[in-house]
């Protein structure tokens, strides 16, 4: 079964900390893994995408790494800021025998940082 | 580039009655997805098209929830009747279609709806 699991459910950081989020996925055959970033009563905003070839990939102080062979992604934070406050999704999409796609979301990472 | 537009932003209505929302994606976006987002969870996906065509709707509960997508621009998800368990926030994405590959997802605000 194709699932997508998020860990920590939530996280409590001082400003200025780093933290570390996991996903880690059983989706086959895997096709893309985006990591979105989603503000109270807005959409997600995607901040990585990462293909099968793709080990590591940084949007400022974001920075995620894939590992394709244990089915297990990171979404590393520098330097918190107030605004880092938000969830975090982990989307991964596989390629269906159809042809088409089909796309999995996590159930999020909600991170608080606080003052 | 404008974003997803979705309407109405908020909603509130008894249950057993009907309620529309509305989605104008990306400009050249030939995708577009509908999700249903219960709080503190991910995401679900309703019902994903291509151009007008239904790629996925496996997830959409069919006896109530209704979706169109007439000229592959503009879409529609209604809800009819409402039940209390529709509470939650729609969110309309859009993609491009790129060798095959529905590529990043560009997601509108959502329309929170609250069923009493």
């Amino acid at each position: 079964k194709n699932q997508v699991e998020q860990s920590p459910q939530s996280l409590i950081i001082l400003e200025g900390k780093n933290c570390t989020l996991q996903c880690n996925y059983t989706v086959s055959p895997f096709s893309n893994l985006r990591w979105y970033k989603q503000d109270t009563g807005r959409g997600p905003v995607s901040l990585t995408i990462m293909t099968f070839s793709e080990n590591t990939k940084s949007n400022g102080r974001y920075t995620a790494t894939l590992d394709a062979d244990t089915k297990q992604s990171s979404l590393h934070i520098t330097a918190s800021q107030l605004s880092d406050s938000a969830s975090y999704i982990c989307v991964v999409s596989a390629m269906m025998p159809t042809g088409g796609f089909k796309t999995i979301f996590g159930a999020g990472t909600r991170l608080f940082v606080k003052a | 580039e404008a974003g997803v537009a979705q309407s109405p932003r908020y909603k509130i209505i008894e249950k057993r009655q009907s309620v529309a929302f509305w989605c104008n994606p990306i400009s050249g976006h030939a995708t577009l997805y509908w999700y249903q987002q219960i709080l503190g969870q991910g995401p679900k996906l309703l019902i994903q098209f291509q151009n007008n065509g239904v790629v996925d709707d496996s997830q959409l509960p069919k006896d109530r929830f209704s979706a169109e997508r007439l000229k592959g621009v503009d879409s529609t998800l209604k809800i009819q009747p409402a039940k209390l368990e529709d509470s939650a926030v729609y969110l309309c994405a859009s993609s491009l279609f790129r060798n095959g590959n529905p590529y990043e997802q560009y997601f509108g605000p959502g329309t929170r709806l609250t069923v009493t």
